[in-house]
C-alpha cells in the first residue's frame, strides 16, 4: 500500500529565507498533490502534479514531482508571514479509489 | 469557498451517543471521501463513495458507517462515541471516482465527545 512520508514535521524560519519541503512515497503513484491548512479550518488545494518532471509555481511556492526517485518537492522562495500554516502531501493510485496523506509539514515563518 | 458544504459546524455530544454529519459535495462531482484529522494529527482517510456505491474503505471504526444518497450527498454516522472520536471530519468532494482527481475540501465538523 502506498505510504506517504513527509519532512520536516516542523519548520520554523525567517521571513525572507528559501526552504523545502520533502514528500517521499513508497510506491508508485500516480498524481501528487500539495495542500495548505490554516489552524482549525479547512484544506486548500495547491497544485496537482500529474507526471514525471512536472513543475507548478503559484506566488512563492512551487513543486516537482520527480516520480523515479518517488520524490516531490514544494519549494519556499522568500517566506513572508501569510505562508505560515501546515502543508500536506498526498498521493493516489488509480484503481484504489483514495488518497493517502503525509502527516503535514507545521510551517511557521518568523517576522 | 470550495463548493462542498458540511453541517453542523460544530457537534458536542456525550460518551455512547450517536451523531451523524452531512456532506453535500460540489456541483458535478459524484466521489464523496470522509477525513478524521485528530489534534496534530494528519489526515485518515475512513471511506469513499462513488455515486452511492462504497469503493474504499480505510481506517474506519466498525462504530462508524457512511452511506451516500442518491442526490450525492452523503452522511457519516458514529455510534457509541468515545472521548477519542473527539475530532475534525472532513469530507471531500471530486469529480471522479478513481482516487486520482483534484479533491475539494469541505469546512469540517468539529465533533467533541465530553
Amino acid at each position: 500500500e502506498l505510504k506517504v512520508e513527509q519532512n520536516p514535521l516542523f519548520l520554523s524560519m525567517q521571513e525572507g529565507k528559501n526552504y523545502t519541503i520533502y514528500c517521499n512515497y513508497s510506491t508508485t503513484s500516480d498524481r501528487l498533490y500539495w495542500y495548505r491548512q490554516d489552524p482549525g479550518k479547512s484544506l486548500e488545494s495547491l497544485f496537482v502534479l500529474l507526471s514525471n518532471g512536472a513543475v507548478k509555481q503559484e506566488g512563492r511556492l512551487m513543486a516537482s514531482l520527480d516520480t523515479k526517485a518517488r520524490l516531490s518537492t514544494l519549494h519556499i522562495t522568500a517566506a513572508v508571514h501569510d505562508l505560515s500554516a501546515t502543508y500536506f502531501c498526498a498521493g493516489g493510485i488509480s484503481g484504489t479509489y483514495k488518497y493517502i496523506f503525509g502527516t503535514g509539514t507545521r510551517l511557521k515563518v518568523l517576522a | 469557498d470550495s463548493g462542498v458544504t458540511q453541517t453542523p459546524k460544530h457537534l458536542i455530544t456525550a460518551t455512547g451517543q450517536r451523531v451523524t454529519l452531512r456532506c453535500s459535495p460540489r456541483s458535478g462531482d459524484l466521489s464523496v471521501y470522509w477525513y478524521q484529522q485528530s489534534l496534530d494529527q494528519g489526515l485518515q482517510f475512513l471511506i469513499h463513495y462513488y455515486n452511492g456505491e462504497e469503493r474504499a474503505k480505510g481506517n474506519i471504526l466498525e462504530r462508524f458507517s457512511a452511506q451516500q444518497f442518491p442526490d450525492l450527498h452523503s452522511e457519516l454516522n458514529l455510534s457509541s462515541l468515545e472521548l477519542g472520536d473527539s475530532a475534525l471530519y472532513f469530507c471531500a468532494s471530486s469529480v471522479n471516482g478513481l482516487g486520482t482527481g483534484e479533491q475539494f475540501f469541505g469546512p469540517g465538523t468539529r465533533l467533541t465527545v465530553l
